[in-house]
């Protein structure tokens, strides 16, 4: 599975979108990208994954750049319950499911 | 339904003791996984097994034992417990091990090997 780079951390105000950026200049045309987060040390929880389209659900939006190479999560509108790690990992369909995880982008939410 | 449960939440073991982490998942998901996190890390992956019976090694196998005897079961077993073993461990489980879907994960167990 390719390799992600996040930046370590990130500051947002509570109200303001948040948009954390992950490249995955190694991404191969079968991998998909998926985020994740982990909230003060619970269990991680499922955000969101695409493959190259553009995704968008209750929680978050996904933009992919055309190339693959770079990732946004947005969350359009943060609060302080956002407040977390996150994780953008990259993985091969047919991957037997494992998840390799990085060090992720721990996100502040400030009032 | 439950997700995915794990017991205990904590427990303190002595050097060389054994004991198993339970975990369990009530939506008959074929994939299941142990994780452990580090202080300060992510998750890296001990074991896992794509069904019933059938188990595999992750990143970071050396001193842990697993089997799948059910679908809806898949225990943890420190063979005899070390200081480095001190850890959050995470179970997790997937509808199908093609790698397109998402995980579930459950709430952790807090263990400290002294």
């Amino acid at each position: 599975d390719a390799k992600t780079t996040q930046p370590t951390s990130m500051d947002c105000a509570e109200g303001r979108a948040a948009n954390l950026p992950c490249n995955h200049s190694t991404i191969s045309g079968n991998e998909y990208v998926y985020w994740y987060r982990q909230i003060h040390s619970q269990g991680p929880q499922y955000i969101i994954h695409g493959l190259k389209n553009n995704e968008t659900n209750e929680m978050a939006s996904l933009i992919i750049t055309e190339d693959r190479k770079s990732s946004t999560l947005i969350l359009p509108h943060a609060t302080l319950r956002d407040t977390a790690v996150y994780y953008c990992i990259v993985r091969t369909r047919g991957s037997q499911g494992n998840l390799i995880f990085g060090k992720g982008t721990k996100l502040s939410v400030k009032p | 339904n439950a997700g995915v449960t794990q017991t205990p939440k904590f427990q303190v073991l002595k050097t060389g003791q054994s004991m198993t982490l339970q975990c369990a998942q009530d939506m008959n998901h074929e994939y299941m996984s142990w994780y452990r996190q580090d202080p300060g890390m992510g998750l890296r992956l001990i074991h896992y097994s794509v069904g019933a019976g059938i188990t595999d090694q992750g990143e970071v196998p050396n001193g842990y034992n697993v089997s799948r005897s059910t679908t809806e079961d898949f225990p943890l077993r420190l063979l005899s417990a070390a200081p480095s073993q001190t850890s959050v461990y995470f179970c997790a489980s997937t509808l199908g091990a093609a790698g397109d879907s998402e995980q579930y994960f459950g709430p952790g167990t807090r263990l400290t090997v002294t």
